[in-house]
């Protein structure tokens, strides 16, 4: 099956910075989504992106697909943006999931 | 849109009893989808309806687990004779297009 590898598995950031996580896949995909995971469990969804870029206030992603790879860009980075970031893809009607880049933003 | 609702938020039984896990998805999603995730993994998909129709199911759903969504609304999860190894996070999630999906909190399983 597909394979999905996300890096790096852990980021500490302090309040204010930037930083980029990626999501290498080993197969085509059709759809691939970027969801990030609050210390309650909640799986909150933030990007939907199968190809091109989008951008969401302080997030924004990047898909190419052609390459088979996607970036999540944070910039001005907040405590609240702590918690663990999935990527997960599609390509037989059920998403698979990355093992995720776990963030804690300290103040 | 109330969102994926599941059912209960936390359950602790004993080894050999049975649970069973309800989820209410957004309503008009045609699609279901259950999962399960342990501590420091991703999500692992475990089956997905279409309507009430159980589209494919993983190899980790063995004998004791069984999926329904009788009327293509609601769906119940249940687990038979419960080991330690099935402590883990029961995620529900829905759908209307491919590969878009939406999640609920999860049910906390924990098998003592």
């Amino acid at each position: 099956g597909i394979q999905v590898e996300q890096s790096p598995p852990d980021l500490i950031l302090q309040e204010g910075a930037n930083s980029t996580l990626r999501c290498n896949f080993s197969d085509s995909v059709n759809n691939l989504q970027w969801f990030h995971q609050n210390p309650w469990g909640q799986l909150i969804n933030l990007f939907y992106i199968p190809s091109g870029t989008k951008q969401n206030g302080r997030l924004s992603a990047t898909t190419v697909a052609t390459e088979r790879y996607s970036l999540l860009y944070i910039s001005s980075s907040q405590t609240t943006d702590s918690g663990v970031y999935f990527c997960a893809v599609e390509n037989t009607d059920k998403l698979i999931f990355g093992t995720g880049t776990r963030l804690q933003v300290f103040p | 849109d109330t969102g994926v609702s599941q059912n209960p938020r936390h359950k602790i039984t004993k080894r050999g009893q049975n649970v069973t896990f309800r989820c209410d998805p957004i309503s008009e999603h045609n699609r279901l989808y259950w999962y399960r995730q342990t501590l420091g993994q991703g999500p692992e998909f475990l089956t997905y309806f279409q309507n009430e129709a159980q589209l494919e199911k993983s190899r980790l759903l063995s004998d004791r687990f069984s999926a329904e969504r009788p009327k293509g609304s609601f769906s119940t999860l249940e687990i038979q004779r419960t080991e330690q190894g099935d402590s883990a996070m029961y995620l529900c999630a829905s759908s209307l297009e491919v590969g878009k999906l939406f999640f609920g909190s999860g049910t906390q399983l924990s098998v003592l």
